[in-house]
């Protein structure tokens, strides 16, 4: 069964420091991968997509994520994080196919402190 | 671009009454809208998916009398919770795919439901 796992509930990082959110996947066949952040009051905004090609990943906001097929892993990651970081964050895989709704992990909740 | 929002963004109803939720995609015609329900500090469950102009296909477990969705057109999808009980307070979202892209989807800020 298809499942994604993001192992740590909430992180709390320095302001300035940097980040990496780990999010694991299950899947049969090669997987879409997305990583999602949910602000308060506001919808989810995609931060960055995998399909294929290289493995390193830029997205918005400076946030980056390394796709490693061998661990089954799509962290997410951040050189410097700044206060306005601070959300619930969630991983997403999709079927290749047309009209595939996403299978969610369960978010990670990031603080950021001064 | 890609603008998707969602009506109302809470409301509080009676036990008993029924809710209706709109999702609209603003600025593109939506061939397929995902409906979600998030509890708190959890994840997206997906609840239904909907293309336009024909029946909601619901996922295991989610009582398609309860929850009727509607996709009357390429731009608004509903969502009606029938009867609510307060078990069914929760935050619901929903997203929408262009058509275009590999699987792209487009979140609405969803919308907060409290059955009292």
């Amino acid at each position: 069964a298809q499942s994604v796992t993001q192992p740590d509930i909430h992180i709390t990082v320095s302001e300035g420091a940097s980040l990496e959110l780990r999010c694991n996947y299950s899947y049969g066949a090669t997987p879409y991968l997305f990583w999602y952040v949910q602000s308060p009051g506001q919808g989810l905004q995609l931060l960055l997509k995998y399909f294929s090609g290289d493995t390193l990943v830029q997205g918005i906001k400076g946030f980056e994520a390394e796709f490693k097929r061998s661990q089954s892993s799509v962290n997410l990651r951040k050189p410097s994080v700044h206060w306005s970081d601070a959300a619930e964050y969630f991983c997403a895989v999709g079927a290749g196919q047309a009209g595939t709704a996403l299978i969610f992990g369960k978010g990670t909740t990031l603080s950021v402190s001064s | 671009g890609a603008v998707v929002s969602q009506h109302p963004s809470w409301v509080i109803c009676k036990s008993g009454t029924s809710v209706k939720i709109e999702c609209r995609s603003l600025d593109f015609q939506a061939t397929t809208m995902f409906w979600y329900r998030q509890f708190p500090k959890q994840s997206l469950m997906l609840m239904a998916t909907s293309n336009e102009g024909s029946k909601a296909t619901y996922e295991q477990g989610v009582e398609k009398d309860k929850f009727l969705i509607n996709h009357a057109s390429l731009t608004l999808s509903t969502l009606t919770v029938t009867s609510a009980h307060p078990e069914d307070s929760s935050f619901y979202i929903c997203s929408a795919r262009t058509g275009q892209g590999l699987n792209e989807q487009f979140f609405g800020p969803g919308t907060r439901l409290t059955v009292l």
